[in-house]
């Protein structure tokens, strides 16, 4: 079965402070990997995701992250924090040919101080 | 669109009880699904479904039932709740399967929030 793991449960920054959030999957073959965003109270939103083409993928609100194949990660980066960026955030994965099973990470929570 | 709806956005249950958790989709998608979320595990699948009159097991699915008879609502049912099923539920839907380097996406709803005690 496949795993995320996320390696911060909770990270503290002040604004314009660069982030980056880990998020390795145990899967080896092709993926679809995706980062949600959970603000206080409300669903999850979709941050990004990767299926193909460039590992660089950039998503909303100025944040972006980056596909290894060979580390299998997709961290998450965003250069300057802005306290509005205070939410939970999950990594997400399916894999295989008809994969309909989403493994999510723990989560990360992340706050921000002004 | 409204997207994914849910109802209700917050019950409380005595253990025992049983009650009934629905999903509406206005996208015209074919997948639905349930998670649960509990501090600290992330999101759990529940059940899902890949189409009109089908319904399956995923990650945790003792304890509920799930019915699709009609392609936009997904119902999740406890039928004698208990308090380890407290928790966040989750409603999401996609278009098509997630097959590897499609980049499908799973639109989620905004939750119900579920206490039994």
């Amino acid at each position: 079965a496949q795993s995320v793991s996320q390696h911060n449960h909770h990270v503290i920054l002040s604004e314009a402070a660069s982030l980056e959030l880990g998020c390795n999957y145990s899967y080896g073959g092709t993926v679809n990997l995706f980062w949600y965003v959970q603000y206080p109270g409300q669903h999850l939103q979709l941050l990004l995701k990767y299926f193909s083409g460039d590992p660089l993928v950039k998503g909303i609100k100025g944040f972006e992250a980056e596909f290894i194949k060979s580390k299998f990660s997709f961290n998450l980066r965003k250069p300057s924090v802005q306290w509005s960026d205070t939410a939970e955030y999950f990594c997400a994965v399916n894999s295989g040919a008809g994969s309909y099973q989403l493994t999510f990470g723990k989560g990360t929570k992340l706050s921000v101080i002004p | 669109n409204a997207g994914v709806t849910q109802t209700p956005k917050f019950r409380v249950l005595k253990t025992g009880q049983s009650m009934t958790l629905l999903c509406a989709q206005d996208m015209n998608h074919e997948y639905m699904y349930w998670y649960r979320q509990d501090p600290g595990m992330g999101l759990r699948l529940i059940h899902y479904s890949v189409g009109e009159g089908t319904t399956a097991k995923g990650e945790v699915p003792d304890g509920y039932n799930v019915s699709r008879l009609k392609k936009q609502n997904f119902l999740l049912g406890l039928e004698s709740a208990a308090p380890s099923q407290t928790s966040v539920y989750f409603c999401a839907s996609s278009y098509n399967l997630g097959l590897a380097g499609t980049g499908e996406t799973q639109y989620f709803g905004p939750g119900t929030r579920l206490l039994v005690l």
